[in-house]
């Protein structure tokens, strides 16, 4: 069965520092997504990619943030300056046709210390 | 977007079916119910959706009462491996960015 993947599975950065999470969608998919979920807290939303550009975006997602499909496989987030608060884990998803069943990835935690 | 309330925990004894609940009383005509789930630690998973009629698939079966204004997700002989915290979640059939909104959900112990 396909599956999203995601890379690495945990980050240690520094504050200040750039990071870039990685995620390979299902193949046949269209539609990209990134959440996060910091430690006991929801699952939110970041942002959302279709046709090679931002269809949504939340409040979160700031200018710090930043997407992009360099290739025909690979959804990256980067974030430019990482921050404490930053800390949580990213979730990458995928959906196709059905929007709204959407495929997660195994996450990558990220630790700004 | 409609409001979805769930129970925040309930338990389920394994071998038994568990059914979750979940009130949406403001859902609108064009908005559909999904179940989500999430294991601990790791990504929600896509479970089932429906509009107005009752589904069934290979992990659960989801019961709309007639007014929508509520929903059952049944897992119908829960496993330990059912235990996660699982989300209602409202939407329209699609709108500019598809997000999904995730609630507190309610977190299901399946005990042996």
């Amino acid at each position: 069965e396909p599956e999203v993947t995601q890379t690495p599975s945990h980050q240690v950065t520094q504050m200040g520092q750039e990071v870039i999470l990685r995620c390979v969608p299902i193949s046949n998919h269209l539609y990209f997504y990134w959440y996060r979920q910091i430690l006991g807290q929801k699952v939110e939303f970041l942002v959302s990619f279709y046709n090679n550009e931002i269809s949504e975006k939340s409040e979160i997602f700031d200018d710090q943030f930043s997407v992009e499909r360099p290739d025909g496989s690979n959804f990256t987030l980067k974030i430019r300056s990482t921050k404490l608060e930053d800390s949580a884990m990213y979730f990458c998803a995928s959906s196709g046709d059905r929007v709204y069943e959407q495929y997660f990835g195994p996450g990558t935690r990220l630790t700004v210390t | 977007d409609a409001k979805t309330t769930q129970p925040p925990s309930m338990d389920c004894a394994e071998g038994r079916a568990a059914n979750l609940p979940c009130n949406h009383s403001t859902i609108s005509g064009n908005e559909y119910v999904y179940w989500y789930r999430q294991i601990h630690s790791q990504g929600p998973q896509y479970i089932i959706h429906g509009l107005k009629n009752n589904e069934t698939n290979e992990m659960a079966s989801l019961i709309i009462t007639e007014d929508r204004k509520s929903s059952t997700l049944i897992l119908p002989h829960a496993t330990l491996r059912d235990t996660a915290v699982y989300y209602c979640i409202v939407r329209p059939a699609s709108n500019a960015g598809n997000m999904l909104t995730f609630g507190g959900g309610t977190r299901l112990m399946v005990k042996p």
